[in-house]
């Protein structure tokens, strides 16, 4: 199934609640990244890594934070900074700069 | 950073007919623009790329060109098909730089 697995499909959440979202990959890739999907807005890169204990914010970080411990994993943690985090958001990894990325099947956020 | 803009926002063809959708970039230093294509409740898939030491691109029905001097570049599909009706997101990243900035997405509607 790709190699690459979000988890959950679905999540909710109350408003003012911190929320993570799981991402692996068992493609040895050294890149991942994090969009945000909405209607209308395409993709929007929320935070990207290319390496173990490393990673760089998108054009959209604020109110989110990652982690790159290990290679496999690049987990999402939505904070209540964030303003509208209702959302559909995509993992993807790939090898590096200029090769296919590689997308999970999305995680639909919904904060009430 | 990478600004990519990305026109139509939706097309409707009829079945056969050809579909062209455009992209523009802002960062001359780019040189990888991959195209994806998301089905409606799936997950975004590569369905081409083109690299800047290339002008055009052909894949079956469809294909990529590029115009590094204006900075855009465009996918074009032939004898369209219902299948093709989907979400065409174009992308660009640079040598130095893992960051993949996408368009805003081209939804296609093939009318048969």
């Amino acid at each position: 199934d790709g190699g690459i697995t979000q988890s959950p499909k679905y999540l909710f959440r109350k408003e003012g609640q911190n929320v993570t979202l799981s991402c692996e990959q068992n493609l040895n890739h050294d890149a991942m990244y994090w969009y945000r999907q909405d209607p209308g807005q395409g993709l929007r890169l929320i935070y990207y890594s290319q390496i173990v204990n490393d990673f760089q914010k998108g054009d959209i970080a604020e109110g989110y934070s990652v982690s790159r411990e290990k290679k496999e994993s690049f987990p999402l943690t939505v904070t209540s900074a964030q303003k509208n985090p209702t959302a559909f958001y995509l993992c993807a990894s790939g090898l590096g700069v200029g090769t296919e990325a590689f997308f999970g099947q999305g995680t639909r956020l919904t904060v009430v | 950073g990478e600004n990519v803009e990305q026109h139509p926002s939706t097309l409707s063809v009829q079945e056969g007919d050809s579909a062209v959708i455009k992209c523009t970039y802002s960062d001359s230093a780019s040189n990888y623009f991959p195209w994806y294509k998301q089905e409606l409740g799936k997950r975004p898939q590569l369905i081409i790329d083109i690299r800047s030491n290339v002008g055009e691109k052909k894949d079956q029905r469809i294909a990529v060109t590029l115009n590094k001097t204006a900075k855009h570049f465009s996918l074009h599909i032939t004898e369209t098909q219902p299948e093709d009706s989907a979400v065409y997101f174009c992308a660009a990243s640079k040598k130095s730089d893992y960051k993949l900035s996408f368009g805003a997405g081209t939804t296609v509607t093939v009318r048969a």
